[in-house]
């Protein structure tokens, strides 16, 4: 089936070390976004892409940075993770044709 | 004032009965998004709409755009159906409409 896949599901790191989190897609769709999201709280755009146009919310920290190689993937980076970087991190696709987003099962982050 | 307020914040409910979900939104939008998650999971998407109803198995969704107002309802409510239901919407103007708006979610219980 099509999908939307995130690795790992769970993900310990350590304070200060780095840790990317992937994002892969078999929906062929232009758009890949990255969600942080904090227990209780709703989804936080960190960023997305359009194809290979990189788009950076406005306060999103710059701890945070992406790579999409090519169509099918996306990956989260976090250069330094602080405790407060513990959080569920979404991926999510959207056709350029349409405004349906199709999220994974996200990527539970522990920072020990 | 939030963009997209969601009523109730809480429900619990008897397996069996019916469930309405209400959302109101003070944007303008291109479309409308219920989502659901899990706890502790990631987040999937029941509809998208930008006029009139869709129904899904035991899953209802209206929209009524003149007064900014969608319901999500769930008939026969089973246990399984425990879980946070999101509403987000899709902006109309300027390059708004690649972006989610999110509710803070309904926490629905379903006892059985």
């Amino acid at each position: 089936d099509a999908m939307v896949i995130q690795n790992p599901r769970y993900q310990v790191t350590q304070f200060g070390k780095p840790v990317t989190l992937s994002c892969s897609q078999t929906l062929n769709h232009n758009v890949m976004y990255w969600y942080q999201q904090k227990s209780s709280q709703a989804p936080k755009l960190l960023f997305h892409y359009y194809d290979k146009d990189f788009n950076n919310e406005a306060d999103t920290p710059d701890n945070f940075q992406s790579r999409r190689p090519n169509t099918s993937f996306c990956f989260l980076d976090i250069r330094s993770p602080g405790l407060g970087d513990a959080a569920m991190y979404l991926c999510a696709t959207r056709s350029g044709y349409n405004n349906e987003q199709f999220f994974g099962p996200g990527t539970r982050l522990t920072v020990l | 004032k939030n963009e997209v307020e969601q009523s109730p914040q809480n429900l619990t409910a008897q397996e069996g009965e019916f469930i309405t979900i209400n959302c109101s939104y003070s944007v303008g939008i291109s479309a409308l998004h219920w989502l659901q998650q899990h706890p502790g999971g990631g987040i999937v998407s029941l509809f998208m709409l930008s006029s009139g109803k869709k129904k899904h198995g035991r899953l209802i969704a209206t929209i009524n755009i003149q007064e900014k107002h969608s319901s999500l309802h769930i008939t026969a409510s089973h246990p399984r159906d425990s879980a946070v239901y999101i509403c987000a919407v899709s902006g109309n103007s300027g390059g708004s409409n690649y972006k989610l708006t999110f509710g803070k979610g309904t926490l629905l219980t379903v006892n059985p």
